[in-house]
């Protein structure tokens, strides 16, 4: 069935340095959404990207959707320990229904 | 504007018994979703709802979980007979769209963390 996988599974950084953790689907996606989970609570919403090619900015953190529209990555610029958490990208299923969601890369930041 | 609200936030019980969780989504939001959470992964789908229909529960065990959504707002999700697998966080999500597509935003409750032993 379809996938949405995730590297690295974990990355430790000290404060200061950049991260990027990269998605990719096993089919071509009609958008991809990025999500946060701190320790301890839920997923919070990021951004969605819909057209291919497409690099969206906030602040630190930048987001790329593949020309082929089957990857996707996240990069944070000069990491800060309010980054840490587990960010997760995930893409509709092939039904078009609910989103299918990669098993995430976990951010740990030192100071 | 109030987010998503779940209950029980915990909860323990022995296999074999049964459990059911809570949810109450956005205001205005069609489309319920919730999702299986076992440590270590990403949130799974199990089922989700777009007012009071059922979209999509291919992922749903029906032979010990059932939902339901009556009246297109709350929802509650019960397992019965509980297994020591089903031992996870079970999230309940809402999102505006109302066409039962995953294109729109989610907004996820806190969760209900599950020990089943």
């Amino acid at each position: 069935g379809q996938q949405v996988m995730q590297i690295p599974q974990y990355q430790h950084v000290q404060e200061g340095e950049d991260f990027t953790t990269y998605c990719n689907s096993s089919t071509t996606l009609s958008n991809i959404q990025w999500y946060k989970q701190r320790p301890g609570g839920h997923p919070v919403f990021l951004i969605q990207l819909v057209k291919s090619g497409e690099v969206k900015k906030q602040k630190r953190l930048t987001f790329q959707f593949g020309e082929a529209k089957k990857n996707s990555s996240l990069h944070i610029t000069a990491t800060q320990t309010t980054d840490v958490g587990t960010y997760f990208c995930a893409g509709p299923g092939q039904a078009g229904t609910a989103l299918i969601f990669g098993k995430g890369t976990t951010l740990s930041v030192s100071s | 504007e109030a987010g998503v609200a779940q209950s029980p936030r915990y909860k323990i019980i022995e296999k074999r018994q049964s459990v059911a969780f809570w949810c109450n989504p956005i205001s205005g939001h069609a489309t319920l979703y919730w999702y299986q959470q076992i440590l270590g992964q990403g949130p799974k789908l199990l089922i989700q709802f777009q007012n009071n229909g059922v979209v999509d529960d291919s992922q749903l065990p029906k032979d010990r979980f059932s939902a339901e959504r009556l009246k297109g707002v709350d929802s509650t999700l019960k397992i019965q007979p509980a297994k020591l697998e089903d031992s996870a966080v079970y999230l309940c999500a809402s999102s505006l769209d109302s066409w039962g597509q995953g294109a729109g935003e989610q907004y996820f409750g806190p969760g209900t963390r599950l020990t089943v032993t």
